[in-house]
Parts: structure tokens; sequence; C-alpha cells
């Protein structure tokens, strides 16, 4: 099964709220990475964050290792945060290849 | 500032056809990607290359083949095309220990 599930799937705001999403993964840490992709855009690394609690600008990564999760929270949102965020974590063989999360999709309305 | 050039940014050819994509990074890493995101957004890593050595060759079809030119370069060809393989194509590369995407490739099988 899907070693890496996000929740929730899709999410809509209004300009201002504040979002939380989770990142659950059945496999060992070896390394957290959030990103950020617009409709027909690339992958922007937003955090890598294998631990603890990261911040920039309005958003917040926190990785707790042994509840095997990761969250990304965003506050004050704005339509500019519309799009999809993925956490990805490290294989651990052969090389640093990643293993996607299923994505969250948001869209904020202003 | 963009490290990871892919071309083209999209292609549209006939079920059969041969067709190759080209990846450069600039970041100088000795290790770079392929990954292919299909329709439901899913991400999954096809190749990871190490200064021209294949370290990890997921369960893809023989079809698909990395080439390497240098550690710069890592293009990914696909011999005969199939109605399966429309999706989109990321380049990555490491840089410390984050990676880096390029913009994609969107591929369409008729």
């Amino acid at each position: 099964g899907q070693q890496v599930q996000q929740s929730p799937a899709s999410l809509v705001l209004q300009e201002g709220e504040n979002a939380e999403l989770q990142c659950n993964f059945s496999t060992s840490l070896n390394s957290m990475q959030w990103f950020y992709q617009r409709p027909g855009g690339s992958l922007v690394s937003l955090f890598y964050n294998p631990s603890g609690t990261k911040h920039s600008g309005r958003l917040t990564s926190t990785t707790v290792i042994k509840e095997r999760r990761s969250s990304l929270h965003i506050s004050s949102s704005q339509t500019t945060d519309s799009g999809t965020y993925l956490c990805a974590l490290e294989r651990g063989q052969g090389g640093r290849a990643l293993i996607f999360g299923t994505g969250t999709t948001v869209s904020v309305s202003p | 500032e963009t490290a990871v050039f892919q071309t083209p940014n999209y292609h549209v050819t006939q079920v059969g056809n041969e067709v190759s994509f080209n990846c450069k990074q600039t970041l100088g890493h000795d290790t770079m990607y392929w990954y292919k995101q299909d329709s439901k957004k899913l991400l999954k890593i096809m190749f990871s290359y190490n200064n021209k050595q294949l370290i990890v060759n997921e369960t893809v079809p023989r079809r698909f083949s990395p080439q390497s030119s240098d550690k710069a370069h890592l293009n990914l060809r696909i011999k005969s095309v199939e109605p399966e393989d429309s999706a989109v194509y990321l380049c990555a590369t490491d840089w410390g220990y984050e990676q880096y995407f390029g913009p994609g490739t969107r591929l369409t099988v008729l």
C-alpha cells in the first residue's frame, strides 16, 4: 500500500483562514521534504524538515518522528497559496530517491 | 533561480514512436533523478543516476532508458511509447539535503 498518506485530499479556504495539512508515513524516516506545485507548474521545495519545527513566512512545518507524521500549517491563507502540496520521504536505499505522498490540493478564494 | 532545465515542455506523439527528453542541471551535484507524475498527480521515482551509474531502477518497462553523457545531463528515452506513458516527467537533482526539480515535460500519447 501507499507508504505516505496525505490528508485532506483537498481543501477549500476563504482568504485569511488557516489550514493544517497532514502527512503520515508507514516507513522509517530518513528525511522529510514538503513541496508546492501550481497547476501545470514545477515542484518548489518549501521545507526540508526531518524532525522538529521549521518556519518560513506564513508556513510552519512540524515533524514528529515517533508518531510518523509531519504537518504543514498555512496561516492567513492567500489566493496565491492555491495549488498542490506534497510531502516526500527519502527511500533510504539506492541513493536519495523520494517517495511522495498523495498530495493535498488547496484552493483559496478571495 | 532555475537550476534544473528540461526540454521540451510538451510533446504529443503517436503510439509506437520513440521520444527523448532532455534534462540539464547546473548545481554541480553527482546525482540526478527521473520521476513520473500521472494524471492523479502521484509522483513516482523511475531512475536515479549517480555520476553515470544507474543506482536505482524501479520496475519501469524496458522501453524506458536513462541516458547520461556527464553528471550534469540525464536524458530519458522511451523506445516505443504506449498510451499509459502519457504523464509529466520530472527531472531532479540534489542540493544539500533537498531535491530540486525541473519544470517537467508533459507527454501525450495519442
